[in-house]
């Protein structure tokens, strides 16, 4: 079965802390992981994708296949970072849905 | 356009009454996807095209569900016999090719009463 799991629905950071969000997953084939990002009344955007490996916002994940992870993590969180992530996959290099997880809500605190 | 616009972004209709829900896709992505967000929840897939055929509609929770996209650009999401359960908001996405990512668009929150 596909799946996206993200344990945490809400997790509260002081800023200036690292920033850690868990994404596990279950597919069969060669996913594609996806991490996507929500700020307050904004439409959902793209954050990161690992096949390119970028850092944005100051923000990597690496795919790890043994654990069928891909966390999300930032050294220092900023109060502007504060919004809903959610993790996604999709299957490579190939026209298909994307499957979300349920979505963590990050918070940061003063 | 420059991104995926979706109309209207909000749309109150009461029980049983039909809906449709319009996604205009940017110019020259050939794939198109909707979804459907319950509050506190993920994105839940309903159905994708390829062009102007729906590729995979697995996502379509009963045949109230129906979506076109006859000429593979503007895509409508159809809602028969409205239920308060369809209450969501309603996401359109877009990519150009399999190895690009996905636009989404700002969303219809439609609420049944």
């Amino acid at each position: 079965a596909q799946r996206v799991t993200q344990p945490e629905k809400l997790l509260s950071v002081f800023k200036g802390a690292p920033v850690e969000l868990k994404c596990n997953y279950s597919y069969s084939g060669s996913p594609e992981l996806f991490w996507y990002v929500q700020y307050s009344r904004q439409r959902l955007q793209l954050l990161l994708r690992h096949i390119s490996r970028e850092s944005i916002k100051g923000f990597t994940a690496d795919l790890n296949k043994g654990e069928t992870s891909f966390h999300l993590k930032k050294p220092f969180a900023q109060e502007e970072d504060s919004a809903m992530y959610y993790c996604a996959l999709s299957a490579q290099n190939r026209d298909d849905k994307i499957i979300f997880g349920k979505g963590t809500r990050l918070h940061i605190l003063p | 356009g420059a991104g995926v616009s979706q109309t209207p972004s909000n749309k109150v209709t009461e029980k049983g009454k039909y809906v449709e829900l319009r996604c205009d896709p940017i110019s020259g992505h050939t794939a198109l996807y909707w979804y459907r967000q319950s509050l506190g929840q993920g994105p839940e897939f309903l159905i994708y095209f390829q062009g102007t055929g729906a590729a995979d509609d697995s996502g379509l929770p009963n045949d109230r569900f129906f979506a076109v996209r006859p000429e593979g650009s503007v895509s409508t999401l159809k809602i028969q016999r409205t239920e308060r359960g369809d209450s969501a908001v309603y996401l359109c996405a877009t990519r150009r090719g399999a190895r690009d990512g996905y636009t989404f668009g700002s969303g219809t929150r439609l609420t049944v009463v």
